[in-house]
């Protein structure tokens, strides 16, 4: 019973192109999302969250879009860049706790 | 500030045998959370404290797992007995409450293999 999902494990991009993660939810009444990077023998560290009631939220080379309707949000990431090689987590607040998702693994080859 | 600090960084261990997994939050921390990372689901909360209380361990696995904050610079998480299905990276977190929810700081993480 995921309330997050990440359906794709892992994902390769070229360096200087656009990196796209996806990332379904299943409560409609989650209002506010974000996502998390972690590299390697690391904890996770806050990337950028989305209120649910916006559609965009922009921070430099990261953009978070929600789409209420069909409970999906995406991280684009552009231009690709070798150090944004990590696993990116979505989440949600849920109670109060932060609700993940299982995790894209992000490989920018040069 | 040296951050969250979590020991051990690896460990290996045979099933049925106990495992502890310490954690000493940033200094002035008072919410402390337990997460346990796997491939099938991703980062899972298990438990969380608050001014050393624990408030919420509906994300304990079974009754095999227990944690405890004796004091605001001490946590462990121990599993016993474990078995190979604990495999997994245990993370310990913390934040102060006037931050917000999203403002926790993992530690390295504690990476359990049992054989």
């Amino acid at each position: 019973d995921q309330q997050v999902k990440q359906n794709s494990p892992s994902l390769s991009v070229q360096e200087g192109r656009i990196s796209i993660l996806n990332c379904d939810y299943t409560n409609s009444m989650f209002d506010y999302f974000l996502w998390y990077k972690k590299y390697p023998a690391e904890g996770p560290t806050f990337l950028i969250s989305i209120s649910s009631i916006k559609d965009k939220n922009e921070d430099g080379r990261f953009t978070v879009f929600l789409n209420k309707s069909a409970k999906h949000l995406s991280l684009h990431i552009v231009p690709s860049q070798p150090g944004d090689s990590a696993v990116y987590f979505c989440a949600t607040l849920s109670a109060q706790k932060l609700v993940f998702g299982q995790g894209t693994r992000l490989t920018i080859n040069p | 500030d040296a951050g969250v600090i979590q020991s051990p960084r690896h460990e290996v261990t045979e099933m049925g045998q106990e495992v502890t997994l310490r954690c000493k939050p940033i200094s002035g921390h008072d919410y402390l959370f337990w997460y346990r990372q796997t491939m099938m689901r991703g980062l899972e909360l298990l438990i969380y404290f608050n001014n050393n209380v624990p408030i919420d361990d509906s994300g304990m696995p079974e009754d095999r797992f227990s944690a405890k904050m004796p004091n605001a610079s001490f946590s462990t998480l121990k599993i016993q007995p474990s078995e190979p299905r604990d495999s997994a990276v245990y993370f310990c977190a913390s934040r102060q409450t006037i931050q917000r929810q999203e403002t926790q700081y993992f530690g390295p993480g504690t990476r359990l293999l049992v054989l």
